[in-house]
């Protein structure tokens, strides 16, 4: 069966630092994965995602970058983390595109002071 | 732009009383519609997927139809139980994204 992985559970970061959240999915091959934001009494926002190694796009301007190093891993980056990038992040992959059923992993609780 | 709301924000009923949670869809191109469930603090588990060429799915006490021309699908939970207490997602799919709405909180008093 299949499995997603999200760490850390929760983070605390000061503002000016670096930001790195990963990723990883089990049990399938060539997934398209997903990074999303939710922010509190609003719906998911989709911030990246990648139908391959190496292939990202970029759903919103903003200070995250993301990774796909390996086929079933995904990175959520930043340099220097803004007191806007507080929030709930969370991972998912599907099969082929998105006309498949996605599967969400636990979620990153990322807040920074 | 596909916009997804979700009527009401919140519902509280007691238990045993069946729950009906809607969603409506501005975009009516859309690959299917996936109904999620939310515990505080946690990440989404999948109850439904409602692929556009159904009307319908159930599993277990949950029901979803999908009307995809109106833009609108509804999840019913009978008999509800105070473990159904979470907040409900609907996400509609179309060109590797999902759109969601902002969800319905749920409490179910015992």
């Amino acid at each position: 069966s299949q499995t997603i992985h999200q760490w850390p559970a929760t983070l605390v970061q000061p503002v000016g630092s670096p930001l790195s959240l990963e990723c990883t999915v089990e049990g399938t091959s060539n997934p398209n994965l997903y990074w999303y934001r939710q922010a509190a009494g609003r719906g998911l926002q989709l911030l990246f995602y990648s139908v391959g190694i190496g292939q990202i796009s970029s759903e919103v301007p903003q200070n995250l970058s993301a990774s796909r190093p390996q086929d079933r891993q995904f990175i959520l980056s930043s340099k220097k983390l803004l007191l806007s990038d507080s929030g709930f992040y969370l991972c998912a992959w599907s099969r082929l595109s998105m006309n498949t059923e996605a599967f969400f992993g636990q979620g990153t609780r990322l807040t920074v002071v | 732009k596909q916009e997804v709301t979700q009527i009401p924000a919140a519902l509280s009923v007691p238990e045993g009383e069946n729950l009906v949670l809607n969603c409506s869809f501005t975009d009516s191109a859309i690959y299917n519609l996936q109904w999620f469930r939310q515990d505080p603090g946690k990440g989404l588990t999948s109850l439904l997927l409602i692929q556009s060429s159904q009307r319908e799915q159930t599993s277990g006490r949950l029901n979803a139809s999908l009307d995809k021309s109106s833009g609108r699908s509804t999840l019913y939970i009978a008999a509800s139980q105070p473990g159904d207490s979470a907040t409900y997602l609907c996400a509609v799919s179309g060109d590797y994204k999902l759109s969601f709405g902002a969800g319905t909180t749920v409490t179910v008093r015992a």
